[in-house]
């Protein structure tokens, strides 16, 4: 099983709400990485956890949080988003922290209004 | 500092033709190097990766890039293109010994054109 899952696959939030997005892996993989991408740009990094640890945090700003709650699960928690935050968020893991080969999910799609 | 450059951000082939995307990284040492699909409204997709064993690597969907080190380049071809072959595509590079630094050129939209 090579799959990491995301959920939602879009969402739709006000400048005040509060939601959270969800990746999952199967592969025993001990790295997660979160992403932003715009259109027709490249992926942005955002976070990555090495076992469950915040190994990298590229000044994301504090509306964006993330956790790692075991070595599967990978949240991403937003609050106060404005609407520049809307883009779609990609999940990544892979199996050590050499970044060799990630394994990337479907992605969410984020629309802040 | 470590980059990875895509030149031409927009390719157009017809149907059967060659596919050339085209990758060169800045690097003092040679690196991993990947190529990375993603189709729309999708996530991205590995195509396959550069790890210092063999210089031509066999990607899937019958794509191939070979790793040039005087070029300081990673090409992605395909001989004959498709229609399903229309995506974005992106290079990446990881240096070792850098940290945890991984570099994704701007990417490059291929067209196929029936």
């Amino acid at each position: 099983d090579t799959e990491v899952t995301q959920t939602p696959k879009h969402l739709v939030m006000g400048m005040t709400n509060k939601k959270s997005l969800k990746c999952e892996q199967h592969m025993g993989h001990r790295a997660m990485y979160w992403y932003k991408q715009k259109a027709k740009k490249p992926p942005e990094l955002m976070f990555v956890y090495s076992y469950e640890k915040l190994s990298i945090n590229e000044s994301v700003p504090s509306r964006f949080s993330p956790e790692c709650p075991n070595s599967s699960l990978l949240n991403l928690h937003l609050h106060a988003l404005q609407p520049e935050d809307s883009a779609l968020y990609l999940c990544a893991s892979s199996q050590k922290t050499s970044w060799e080969t990630q394994y990337f999910g479907p992605g969410t799609r984020l629309l802040v209004l | 500092a470590q980059s990875v450059t895509q030149l031409g951000s927009h390719v157009s082939v017809s149907e059967g033709a060659l596919v050339l995307l085209r990758c060169n990284y800045s690097s003092s040492v040679p690196p991993y190097l990947f190529w990375y699909v993603q189709y729309p409204n999708q996530g991205l997709q590995l195509l396959l990766k550069y790890t210092s064993a063999a210089t031509l690597v066999k990607g899937i969907n019958g794509f191939e890039a070979e790793f040039k080190k005087s070029e300081t380049s990673f090409h992605l071809t395909k001989p004959s293109a498709h229609m399903s072959d229309a995506a974005e595509y992106f290079c990446a590079v990881k240096v070792l010994n850098t940290g945890n630094q991984f570099y994704f050129g701007t990417g490059t939209s291929l067209t196929v054109i029936p």
